[in-house]
């Protein structure tokens, strides 16, 4: 098993660029996330999903859009970038709905938008 | 509102030396507690976690972590540090969502 998977690794977008995060898992989840990671805040949660075609807005949902079309896919768009979304984004993907179930991540992407 | 925090930015510690690294966690409840590691360039590796039950819990990597209900407290502890355990260390809280604290980056001298 690859686990989750993230594509590409690093992208170096210009403001006002469009691009799509790709994130893919072979463990058969449910729920799959997408969090982004910056100096001295952890984790923030961007928008998750309970199921093939569901998403849900996280804690900083703004600037992004999201789409679960495959159970195994989890895509992340940013339509318009803004140096503000410069930051690492990480994928994470869990089974069941149970505040248990843990969370596995991908290896992330490196996004810098100049 | 509900918060993890990781008082420590930063921790320097010499190969063999014990570690404790901690987690305060703000909640009413007993919320579900983890603990990730995240080596330089990678995502995040789930170390141990806590539910209920013995409050002393084993994780991989020779990791344990202590749950303290009267402090609000999970912290992290291995008692002989390696060079490979250099880097960041993520507590979190599992609410409705998954709340993570701030990091603390360990670094091992050898």
């Amino acid at each position: 098993n690859a686990g989750v998977t993230q594509t590409p690794k690093f992208r170096v977008l210009k403001t006002g660029q469009s691009m799509t995060l790709l994130c893919a898992q072979d463990m058969n989840h449910e729920y799959m996330y997408w969090y982004r990671q910056d100096p001295g805040m952890g984790l923030r949660l961007i928008h998750y999903s309970v199921g093939e075609g569901t998403t849900a807005k996280g804690e900083v949902p703004d600037g992004y859009n999201v789409s679960r079309l495959k159970k195994q896919n989890f895509l992340l768009g940013l339509e318009s970038a803004a140096p503000s979304q410069t930051s690492v984004y990480f994928c994470a993907s869990s089974s069941g709905t149970g505040s248990r179930e843990t969370q596995y991540f991908g290896p992330g992407t490196r996004l810098l938008v100049l | 509102a509900q918060s993890v925090t990781q008082p420590d930015i930063h921790i320097t510690v010499s190969e063999g030396a014990s570690l404790e690294l901690r987690c305060n966690y703000s909640y009413g409840a007993t919320p579900y507690l983890f603990w990730y590691v995240q080596s330089p360039g990678q995502g995040l590796q789930l170390l141990l976690k806590y539910f209920s039950g013995d409050t002393l819990v084993q994780g991989i990597k020779g990791f344990e972590a202590e749950f303290k209900r009267s402090q609000s407290s999970f912290n992290l502890r291995k008692p002989s540090v390696h060079w490979s355990d250099a880097a960041e260390y993520f507590c979190a809280v599992m609410l409705d969502k998954l709340i993570f604290g701030t990091g603390t980056r360990l670094q091992v001298f050898p």
